[in-house]
């Protein structure tokens, strides 16, 4: 079976820290991904990277980097978190690329920021 | 740019009846699928099932089927026998041929009566 684990389930943060979200596959997948999931507006994606090292802008990536500096590891940092990104996080992996391959999804982490 | 809609914010059914979330697309691409996946109350998001546009043939995975039409830009899920672990809110999204994005419509809450 795929697994994609994130490191935290629930996290409470101030604003002005700095939060890093980890995200770790052990399928050997070449794509990985964060969303951001927010009632009434689905997911939307947040940057991607589809090789280690290499990443590209999502949808919404204002206020968020990404760090992939091993193929089974995916990292978000927010670099100063503000109460506009408390949300819950979806990280997803793919095995190669091409718009037919299924995603598959960790279990999410639920950030607050106060 | 492709957009993923979702009318029903919330649907009902009763344990043993059929239901059918609506799911419209808009896309200019020739080639492109389609998924609808599931995310239940623990969040771990699932792949329910996937629709190749090339292929006419309506996909079908044991009680879940979909309606493919092509033509309207439609793409519905039906589940039959509805069962109370079939509840979670589910997400149409749509992906092109040869892209790495999944873009989400905003989601479907079903819930499933006893």
């Amino acid at each position: 079976d795929v697994k994609v684990t994130q490191s935290s389930r629930y996290l409470v943060k101030r604003t002005g820290e700095k939060v890093f979200l980890e995200c770790v596959q052990d399928m050997d997948h070449e794509n990985m991904f964060w969303y951001r999931q927010d009632p009434g507006l689905g997911l939307r994606l947040i940057y991607f990277s589809y090789d280690v090292k290499m990443k590209e802008k999502g949808d919404i990536p204002e206020g968020y980097s990404v760090s992939r500096e091993k193929k089974e590891r995916f990292s978000l940092i927010l670099e100063s978190a503000s109460t506009n990104q408390t949300s819950m996080y979806l990280c997803a992996s793919r095995p190669i690329a091409g718009g037919r391959s299924e995603q598959y999804f960790g279990p999410g982490t639920r950030l607050t920021v106060t | 740019a492709q957009t993923v809609t979702q009318s029903q914010p919330e649907m009902s059914v009763q344990e043993a009846e059929t239901v059918t979330l609506s799911c419209t697309y808009d896309t200019s691409e020739s080639d492109y699928y389609l998924f609808w996946y599931k995310q239940p109350p623990s969040r771990q998001m699932i792949l329910v099932i996937r629709q190749e546009a090339y292929k006419q043939q309506n996909a079908t995975e044991n009680r879940f089927s979909v309606n493919f039409q092509k033509a309207a830009k439609s793409f519905s899920l039906k589940i039959s026998d509805s069962q109370l672990g079939d509840a979670a809110m589910y997400f149409c999204a749509y992906s092109g041929g040869s892209n790495y994005k999944l873009t989400f419509g905003k989601g479907t809450l079903l819930t499933v009566n006893p």
